[in-house]
C-alpha cells in the first residue's frame, strides 16, 4: 500500500536548525515533492519545492536522495512563530496505472523559548 | 492571504441533508483541487478540476460531487450527509494541471448533527 510516513512530532528550542523527514514509498517518477504549514484553524501554505536534490529559498530548504523515496524539510533558525505542522505532499503509485496525490499525516513543530 | 477564497466559512446542518461548498480560485489559476481534513483521517485528496474538466479523483465518496465552471470558479457537492463528514473541507488552486505549487483557501468547517 502506497503511503507516506512523518514523525508524529518534535520539539525544538528557539534558533536551532530542524529537519523533518517523509518517508514515500512508490512516489511517482515525474511529479514535485512540496511541503505546507499548518496553523490551527487556517489553510495549509506553501513553503518549498523540489524534483531532486536540494533546493533552498528563503525559508527553508528541501533535500531530497536520487532515489526519491524520502525527503527532508530544512528550518534553520527556527522562532516559537514557526510552531506549527508541517505536511509533505507527493504523488504516489497506488497501483493499475492510477497514480493518487497524498499528504503525510503531518509532524507538529513545537518551538520552546 | 493566499488569494483562494471559500465561503460559507461555517456551515451546520443535519443528517441526510445536501450542502453546497464554493471556491474562486488564485487569479489566473486554472486548477482546482478539493480536500477534507478530519482529525482521524488528515487531509485526503477528493477531486481536481483543470479549466473545467475533472482532471484526477482521489478518495471522493459517490455522495460528493464537483464542477467547475467557466469562470473557474468551483463548487463541491455533498449530500446524504452522514455525521462523519463533519470536517474542514478545503480548496487550493493552482497555475497548471501538476507540479505547480498549490495555494489553499481558509477552508469551510461543516458540522452534521
Amino acid at each position: 500500500l502506497a503511503k507516506t510516513t512523518q514523525p508524529i512530532s518534535m520539539d525544538s528550542y528557539e534558533g536551532q536548525e530542524v529537519n523533518i523527514t517523509c518517508s514515500h514509498n512508490n512516489i511517482a517518477t515525474n511529479d514535485y515533492i512540496t511541503w505546507y504549514q499548518q496553523f490551527p484553524s487556517q489553510g495549509p501554505r506553501f513553503i518549498i519545492q523540489g524534483y531532486k536534490t536540494k533546493v533552498t529559498n528563503e525559508v527553508a530548504s528541501l533535500f531530497i536522495p536520487a532515489d526519491r523515496k524520502s525527503s527532508t524539510l530544512s528550518l534553520p533558525r527556527v522562532s516559537l512563530s514557526d510552531t506549527a505542522v508541517y505536511y509533505c505532499l507527493v504523488v504516489l503509485y497506488s497501483g493499475a496505472g492510477s497514480y493518487q496525490l497524498t499528504f503525510g499525516k503531518g509532524t507538529k513543530l513545537s518551538v520552546i523559548p | 492571504d493566499s488569494g483562494v477564497t471559500q465561503t460559507p466559512k461555517h456551515l451546520i446542518t443535519a443528517t441526510g441533508q445536501r450542502v453546497t461548498l464554493r471556491c474562486s480560485p488564485r487569479s489566473g489559476d486554472l486548477s482546482v483541487y478539493w480536500y477534507q481534513q478530519s482529525l482521524d483521517q488528515g487531509l485526503q485528496f477528493l477531486i481536481q478540476y483543470y479549466n473545467g474538466e475533472e482532471r484526477a479523483k482521489g478518495n471522493i465518496l459517490e455522495r460528493f460531487s464537483a464542477q467547475q465552471f467557466p469562470d473557474l470558479h468551483s463548487e463541491l457537492n455533498l449530500s446524504s450527509l452522514e455525521l462523519g463528514d463533519s470536517a474542514l473541507y478545503f480548496c487550493a488552486s493552482s497555475e497548471g494541471t501538476q507540479g505547480r505549487p498549490q495555494f489553499f483557501g481558509p477552508g469551510t468547517r461543516l458540522t452534521v448533527l
